[in-house]
């Protein structure tokens, strides 16, 4: 089954606690992506990578880092946690032209 | 900010045709128009593109004005799993950075 994967789904830190969110996907897509939502803000692009070892940055990048070494996954560092990166978090991928954009199931981060 | 402006809710009741207006008066030439919608808290899902003429798939339809300053996307028959947030963006293509906007929240009632 095509798919984007995410991990954790859940996660409570604490405030400077280094934290990695995998994401995979399986369907050989150049493409991919992370975004945040935040209540009456809406999907707020972090990163995106448009191929291995090619990645820029999207609206709202400060206290992020991404890493796409492989073509299947890009993980979504966070090297100090802060509050207000409290959010929910999407990764996306899709193919070179691919209009479709295949979102994962999200992980919801609060940082106390 | 987003280049579309839309309703922050509508109602349709079940069975019926859900028809959801999107103003993008600043388009450019080279700009597609596609839709995605968001059930509740889970990812966002695709539903339909188009540039300029109106497109149809098995989710939807997509109705672009000759002028391109506005596109309705319809569900022709609408049930309670259509509840969500839809969002209309604009865009050259996929690869640019996608301002999904607040989107339009849709609930379908029984």
């Amino acid at each position: 089954e095509a798919q984007v994967t995410q991990n954790p789904r859940y996660l409570i830190t604490v405030t400077g606690k280094k934290l990695t969110v995998t994401c995979s996907q399986n369907m050989n897509h150049e493409y991919m992506s992370w975004y945040r939502q935040d209540p009456g803000l809406g999907l707020r692009q972090i990163y995106y990578s448009m191929n291995v070892e090619v990645t820029d940055k999207g609206d709202v990048p400060e206290g992020y880092k991404v890493s796409r070494k492989e073509k299947r996954n890009f993980p979504l560092i966070l090297e100090s946690p802060s509050p207000n990166q409290t959010s929910l978090y999407f990764c996306a991928s899709s193919s070179p032209g691919g209009w479709e954009q295949y979102f994962g199931p999200g992980t919801r981060l609060t940082v106390t | 900010d987003a280049k579309t402006t839309q309703p922050p809710s509508m109602d349709c009741a079940e069975g019926r045709a859900a028809n959801l207006p999107c103003n993008h008066s600043t388009i450019s030439g080279n700009e597609y128009v596609y839709w995605y919608r968001q059930i509740h808290s889970q990812g966002p899902q695709y539903i339909i593109h188009g540039l300029k003429n109106n497109e149809t798939n098995e989710m939807a339809s997509l109705i672009i004005t000759e002028d391109r300053k506005s596109s309705t996307l319809i569900l022709p028959h609408a049930t309670l799993r259509d509840t969500a947030v839809y969002y209309c963006i604009v865009g050259v293509n996929r690869d640019d950075k996608i301002i999904f906007g607040k989107g339009t929240r849709l609930h379908i009632l029984p």
